[in-house]
């Protein structure tokens, strides 16, 4: 059964915090993304990865970076946390060539105090 | 303007009528059209997509796209209280063929 998984599933942190969401995903997949969903304002783009060490900018990469080390693994850094980056964040992965088929982790919904 | 955009509802149904989600797009050039259906406090997954103005029918589910004009919707015939969920509409942007636009979804309520 395909897998991606996101290292918690609830996070609480303090304003100016490094705060560190880890995905990782077991089907060889090339490519790996960041959403963030917020109540009335759907999927949003964060970051996205179509390899190792490759990353583009989404819709609002501000006060957002990532980090693609091994194909497997798509790490997103906040880099001080503030409290509009609470939210439920949505890591994705898909096959080169089928990006609209994403599979998705269980969500983090971080909570930034 | 929102690029994707979706009566963000709730829409009720009663159990066996047909339920009508609808979706329309800024990106004239969108080429690619996808429903994902999202259960409450689970994530999304992937039930339908389009390609070709027309209808494409898949059990219970039809997606119809009109491009010319930048529509594209979801029919849910004999609808059952298990397709309650959030109904996300997403597009393929053009000049971006690796990423997905999405609507903020659409809640459906199917009634017993």
């Amino acid at each position: 059964d395909v897998k991606v998984t996101q290292s918690s599933r609830y996070l609480v942190k303090r304003t100016g915090e490094k705060v560190f969401l880890e995905c990782v995903q077991d089907m060889d997949h090339e490519n790996m993304f960041w959403y963030r969903q917020d109540p009335g304002l759907g999927l949003r783009l964060i970051y996205f990865s179509y390899d190792v060490k490759m990353k583009e900018k989404g819709d609002i990469p501000e006060g957002y970076s990532v980090s693609r080390e091994k194909k497997e693994r798509f790490s997103l850094i906040l880099e001080s946390a503030s409290t509009n980056q609470t939210s439920m964040y949505l890591c994705a992965s898909s096959l080169w060539g089928r990006q609209e088929k994403l599979f998705f982790g269980s969500g983090t919904q971080l909570s930034v105090l | 303007q929102k690029e994707v955009e979706q009566n963000s509802g709730p829409l009720s149904v009663p159990e066996g009528a047909i339920a009508s989600l609808n979706c329309t797009y800024s990106d004239r050039g969108s080429q690619s059209f996808f429903w994902y259906r999202q259960y409450s406090g689970k994530s999304p997954e992937l039930i339908m997509f389009i390609y070709s103005n027309g209808d494409k029918e898949d059990g219970r589910f039809t997606a119809q796209l009109n491009k010319a004009s930048q529509y594209v919707s979801l029919l849910i015939r004999d609808s059952q209280p298990s397709d309650s969920a959030t109904y996300l509409c997403a597009v393929t942007p053009s000049g971006s063929a690796r990423q997905l636009t999405f609507g903020s979804g659409t809640q459906l309520t199917v009634l017993p």
